[in-house]
């Protein structure tokens, strides 16, 4: 079974630097989907930025951006400039790939990792 | 607007007290899913539906059921709650394609559920 690690229950950043969230997965599966949502206070779950992993070029979403190490399982998250509006519980996430086989668009979550933004 | 709807976003009940939690969505989706949120745990499968009439387990259905009755709606059925279901519920939903190509996964707003 696929599982997803997020080693740090709580980070903090000061408002206009960057900030990492670290995320690693355990999967046998070639072809599959890596995420990052957001969830703010109001609980809405946002998509935040979108990695395939066939695609070795790191995604990028204006201020977001990806390490994904697919050798090493590893898919961290890159906040630069932080506002206060990135305060929020963020999630990693695994999905396969429908291509792999199988009928079921679960995503696998980690425990979250709560960012606070410092003004 | 494309969007999940969920029904109601909070809700206080008592042990033993059958509940449903009402999800709908307008896209014409096949695929829907529950999820739980719980503190320290992520979100978790609870029951998923590859379309009308097909549904199958996820990762913690114990004490859960669904019905798949209308594409649209995928209501999740606590026939007699317990504490430990105290939790903040998810729907999402995505469309299925014949390629497998990726689509994204829409998530309802979420239902706030209390077992006292």
């Amino acid at each position: 079974a696929q599982t997803v690690t997020q080693s740090q229950p709580e980070m903090s950043v000061q408002e206009a630097e960057t900030v990492t969230l670290s995320c690693t997965y355990d999967t046998s599966e070639s072809d599959y989907y890596l995420f990052w949502y957001k969830q703010p206070p109001s609980r809405q779950m946002i998509l935040v930025i979108r990695q395939e992993a066939y695609k070795q070029q790191n995604a990028t979403e204006n201020r977001f951006s990806v390490n994904f190490q697919k050798a090493a399982k590893s898919f961290s998250l890159k906040i630069s400039d932080s506002q206060l509006g990135d305060a929020a519980m963020y999630f990693c996430a695994y999905r396969r790939s429908g291509r792999s086989g199988g009928s079921n668009y679960k995503l696998t979550f980690g425990k979250g990792t709560l960012l606070t933004v410092n003004p | 607007e494309a969007q999940v709807t969920q029904n109601p976003r909070y809700l206080i009940t008592v042990t033993g007290k059958k509940l449903t939690v009402t999800c709908s969505q307008n896209m014409n989706h096949e695929y829907m899913s529950w999820y739980r949120q719980d503190p320290g745990l992520g979100l978790r499968q609870i029951y998923y539906s590859m379309n009308v009439e097909v549904t199958d387990k996820g990762d913690v259905p114990e004490g859960y059921k669904v019905s798949r009755k209308e594409k649209r709606n995928f209501p999740l059925i606590l026939e007699s709650p317990s504490p430990n279901q105290t939790s903040l519920y998810f729907c999402a939903s995505t469309r299925d394609s014949p390629s497998k190509r990726y689509n994204e996964q829409f998530f309802g707003p979420g239902t706030r559920l209390t077992v006292l």
